[in-house]
Order: C-alpha cells, then sequence, then structure tokens
C-alpha cells in the first residue's frame, strides 16, 4: 500500500518568511501531487511532478527520486498563503495517496 | 469551462436516509474519483472510474456505499443506510488519464452531515 509522510503538520510564520514542507513517499509511488486547501474548502492542483524542480510565481516544488522526497517552498510568504497544503502520491493506473497535510498560517 | 460540478454543495439528512451526491466531471476528462474528507482521517479515496467503467473501489468503506457511472459526464455516490459516521466532505475529481502523472481537477466538494 502506498504511503506518504508530510511534515510539519503545522506551520506559523511571519510574512515575508521562505517556507519548507516536506514529504516522503513509498515505493510505488511514481508522481507526486502538491494540492492548497483554502479554509472555504476548495482544493486546487498547485503541481504535479516526477523528476526536477517546477516553479509558479512565489512557490517552488521539486523531487528527489532516489531519496523518495519532495519539499514544497514559499518565497516571501504572505497572509494569503495561509492555507492546508496536501502532498500526494500518483504511480500507475492509480488514484491519489494523501498526506495528512500541513496547516500554514503566515502572520502579518 | 465551469470546472468539475459538485451537488448538493451542502446536505443535512438523518440517519438511514438515503444519500446521493451528484458529480459533472470536466468535459474530455476520462477518469473520474470521489474522495472524502474527515478531520480524523484527512483525504481518502473511495472508489475511481476510467471511461465510465469502476477500476478500483477498494476503499469504499462499506456495502452501504456505492458509486455509478452511466455516461462520461455524470456520476453518483450514494450512501444507503447514512449514518452519523458518514457525516464528511465528499470531493469529486476529474483527471484527462488514469495515470498517476495527470493533474486532477476537484470540485468544491459536497458537506455530509448525518444526525
Amino acid at each position: 500500500k502506498n504511503e506518504v509522510e508530510q511534515s510539519p503538520q503545522n506551520l506559523t510564520a511571519q510574512e515575508g518568511e521562505f517556507i519548507t514542507i516536506n514529504c516522503s513517499y513509498s515505493v510505488g509511488i511514481s508522481a507526486l501531487h502538491w494540492l492548497q486547501q483554502h479554509p472555504g474548502g476548495g482544493i486546487v492542483s498547485l503541481f504535479m511532478l516526477s523528476s526536477g524542480k517546477k516553479k509558479h510565481g512565489r512557490l517552488i516544488a521539486t523531487i528527489n527520486i532516489q531519496e523518495k522526497h519532495s519539499s514544497l517552498h514559499i518565497t516571501a510568504s504572505h497572509p494569503r498563503d495561509s492555507a492546508v497544503y496536501i502532498c500526494a502520491g500518483g504511480g500507475g493506473a492509480d488514484g491519489l495517496t494523501f498526506g495528512k497535510g500541513t496547516h500554514l498560517i503566515i502572520q502579518p | 469551462d465551469a470546472g468539475v460540478i459538485q451537488s448538493p454543495r451542502h446536505e443535512v439528512t438523518e440517519m438511514g436516509q438515503e444519500v446521493t451526491l451528484r458529480c459533472k466531471p470536466i468535459s474530455g476528462h476520462n477518469s473520474l474519483f470521489w474522495y472524502r474528507q474527515t478531520m480524523m482521517r484527512g483525504l481518502e479515496l473511495l472508489i475511481y472510474f476510467n471511461n465510465n467503467v469502476p477500476i478500483d473501489d477498494s476503499g469504499m468503506p462499506e456495502d452501504r456505499f456505492s458509486a455509478k457511472m452511466p455516461n462520461a459526464s455524470f456520476s453518483t455516490l450514494k450512501i444507503q443506510p447514512s449514518e452519523p459516521r458518514d457525516s464528511a466532505v465528499y470531493f469529486c475529481a476529474s483527471s484527462l488519464t488514469l495515470a498517476g502523472f495527470d493533474t486532477q481537477y476537484f470540485g468544491p466538494g459536497t458537506r455530509l452531515t448525518v444526525l
């Protein structure tokens, strides 16, 4: 059974700080998804990656296949980045296995 | 594109009643997923379809849960009879293909409360 572990579970930071959220996953997962869930509950897909690095605005996602580890970084964090960030593993013909999420609060 | 559409957005029902949740995937997407989110367990995959065919329903918690996809533009998740522990947010998502490499687009969710 695929497994995904995320850390930290909760993170509070000041506006402007560099944020890192980590995700480790098990053998069998070949693609890693990063999702964002806002307080209103909607889920948005941020990145899907199977190798290397992707960047979108202030968000950067990296993956190390050998170590089975992925990170989500937020540069120049802002209060509107406050949300739950969820990593999820996908592999082959399969749905997603989710981490428990990181509750991020950015204080002004 | 309207995105994934789910209805109803909120449902409150009494224990023992039948509940039907509905989902319209993004046009052209071949795969559809049903997820459940609770505080205790987070997000869990219940069942997924590819080209309207159920592929894996091992995440469906009990026989009280059933899902259908009669055509490419519509799916239902039914709970009969409902129980208080079924209270959760149920998300539907769709993707172009089934592969784990594909981006999934989530609907707004249905918040179910079973009294």
